[in-house]
């Protein structure tokens, strides 16, 4: 049972790049979100889903896209890296009913150059 | 957005029992509170969850008071693998759900 999934694990990018970290989740769960978490601090949300085609910001969305086309991925793109940006990334899951529990991915751990 | 407050960090001895404590003063009527364990280089998983009054499993109890406004988790007998960080959630039930995380208290366990 594989869970969250988040794919790379670690990445090093030159400011100005771009790229996509991925999250995919096999609990057929209606809602995933990005949180990064800097150095000793906790985890604030970038983007949030609560189903396929629905997205929204959290506290911390810009410089990041995300898009939900199906159930079980929800990329999450860094549009032009910035330094600022450097961080590991955690995408969750939960089932999008009542009092549920988030289930965390492993991270991937960013740094931009 | 829904935050809780906790203390930043604690310390413990080994077998003590540990109680930390979230505040939450403006918890919707049906939201529920959760708490997750994070270790260094790891996602947070969850511990436990609870509504009101008290709730108890194989790692921890939760308590809630009548008003809601706060809650305690309370580990018992402590052990060096404890040591982790422990954030405070609320799961709220209306509209679209931001579940968004207060910055968590770092637990030291000491021998």
């Amino acid at each position: 049972n594989a869970g969250v999934t988040q794919t790379p694990k670690f990445q090093v990018l030159k400011t100005g790049q771009s790229m996509t970290l991925q999250c995919a989740q096999d609990m057929n769960h209606e809602y995933m979100s990005w949180y990064r978490q800097d150095p000793g601090m906790g985890l604030r949300l970038i983007h949030y889903s609560v189903g396929a085609g629905i997205t929204d910001q959290g506290e911390v969305p810009n410089g990041y896209n995300v898009s939900r086309s199906t159930t079980e991925d929800f990329p999450l793109r860094l549009l032009s890296a910035a330094p600022s940006q450097t961080s590991v990334y955690f995408c969750a899951s939960s089932q999008g009913k009542t009092n549920e529990k988030l289930f965390f991915g492993s991270g991937t751990q960013l740094s931009v150059l | 957005l829904a935050k809780t407050t906790q203390p930043i960090s604690m310390d413990s001895y080994e077998g003590q029992e540990v109680n930390i404590t979230c505040s939450h003063n403006n918890i919707a009527t049906n939201d529920y509170i959760t708490w997750y364990q994070q270790f260094p280089s790891q996602g947070p998983r969850f511990i436990i969850q609870g509504y009101k009054t008290k709730v108890t499993n194989e790692v921890a109890s939760l308590f809630i008071p009548a008003d809601r406004k706060s809650s305690t988790l309370s580990l018992p007998r402590v052990s060096l693998s404890d040591t982790a960080v422990y954030y405070c959630n609320r799961s709220p039930n209306t509209g679209r759900r931001a579940l968004t995380f207060g910055s968590g208290t770092r637990l030291q366990v000491q021998p």
